[in-house]
C-alpha cells in the first residue's frame, strides 16, 4: 500500500527567509510524486510533480522540490519566502501502476512579514 | 472558466436530508474523482469513475453515491446526510496517464 507523510502540521518562517515543507512517502514501485497547494476558499492547485528525470524539480510561483529515494523523500523548497505564500500544502503519491492518488495530511505554513 | 467546477459553493443540510453535489469538467479527461477533506486527514477518496459507463468505490464509499451522467459530469449524492459527513468535498480530474490531477474550488457541506 502507498502513503505520504507530512511530519509537521505546522511551518512558520519570516519573510525572505527559505520555506521547506516536509513529505516521505512509502510505495512499492517508482513513485509519481507531486505537490498541491490550497489556500483559504480555494480548491488545490498543482505546483509541481517528479515523474522521471532530474531528481530537482521546479514549479510554479518559485517553488522547487527534491526527489530522494533513498530516504524516499520529496520535500518542498523555496529560498525566499513570501506572506502570499501561506496556505495548507499537500504531498500525494501515486504507484505509476495504479491509478489512486494518496495524500498526506497536509502542512499549513504561514509566512510573517 | 474553470476547468473543472463544482455546485453548490457552500451548502447547509439537516440531518436525514438528500443532498447532491455536482461537478463538471471542460478538459475532457476521462477520470473523474471525489475526495472529502477533514483537518488532518488530508484528502480521501470517496468514488471515482474512468469512463461513463465505470464507476468505482474509493476508500470511504459507505453513506455515498456518485453518478457519471456525461463524460463531463460526475456527481456526488448523500441520501440521508448525517453530521459526520460535515466535510470540504473536491471533485478531481485526470486524463488516461494520470498525470496531475485537477480539481475544482470545493464544496464545504455541513450537515446539522
Amino acid at each position: 500500500a502507498q502513503s505520504v507523510a507530512q511530519p509537521e502540521d505546522q511551518v512558520n518562517v519570516a519573510e525572505g527567509n527559505p520555506l521547506t515543507v516536509k513529505c516521505t512517502y512509502s510505495v512499492s514501485g517508482n513513485p509519481y510524486l507531486f505537490w498541491y497547494v490550497q489556500y483559504p476558499n480555494r480548491g488545490l492547485q498543482f505546483l509541481l510533480k517528479y515523474i522521471t528525470g532530474d531528481n530537482l524539480v521546479k514549479g510554479s510561483y518559485g517553488f522547487e522540490a527534491e526527489f530522494n529515494k533513498s530516504q524516499t523523500s520529496f520535500h518542498l523548497k523555496k529560498p525566499s519566502a513570501l506572506v502570499s505564500d501561506s496556505a495548507l500544502y499537500f504531498c500525494a503519491v501515486r504507484d505509476p501502476s495504479d491509478y489512486k492518488l494518496s495524500f498526506g495530511a497536509g502542512t499549513t505554513v504561514t509566512v510573517r512579514a | 472558466d474553470a476547468d473543472v467546477t463544482q455546485t453548490p459553493r457552500n451548502r447547509i443540510t439537516k440531518t436525514g436530508k438528500r443532498i447532491m453535489l455536482e461537478c463538471s469538467q471542460t478538459k475532457g479527461h476521462d477520470r473523474m474523482y471525489w475526495y472529502r477533506q477533514d483537518p488532518g486527514l488530508g484528502l480521501r477518496l470517496i468514488y471515482y469513475s474512468f469512463d461513463v459507463k465505470d464507476i468505482n468505490k474509493g476508500e470511504i464509499s459507505d453513506g455515498y453515491s456518485v453518478s457519471r451522467q456525461a463524460q463531463a459530469k460526475f456527481s456526488l449524492s448523500l441520501e440521508s446526510a448525517i453530521p459526520n459527513q460535515t466535510a470540504l468535498y473536491f471533485c478531481a480530474i485526470t486524463d488516461r496517464w494520470n498525470t496531475e490531477a485537477f480539481f475544482g474550488q470545493g464544496t464545504r457541506l455541513t450537515v446539522v
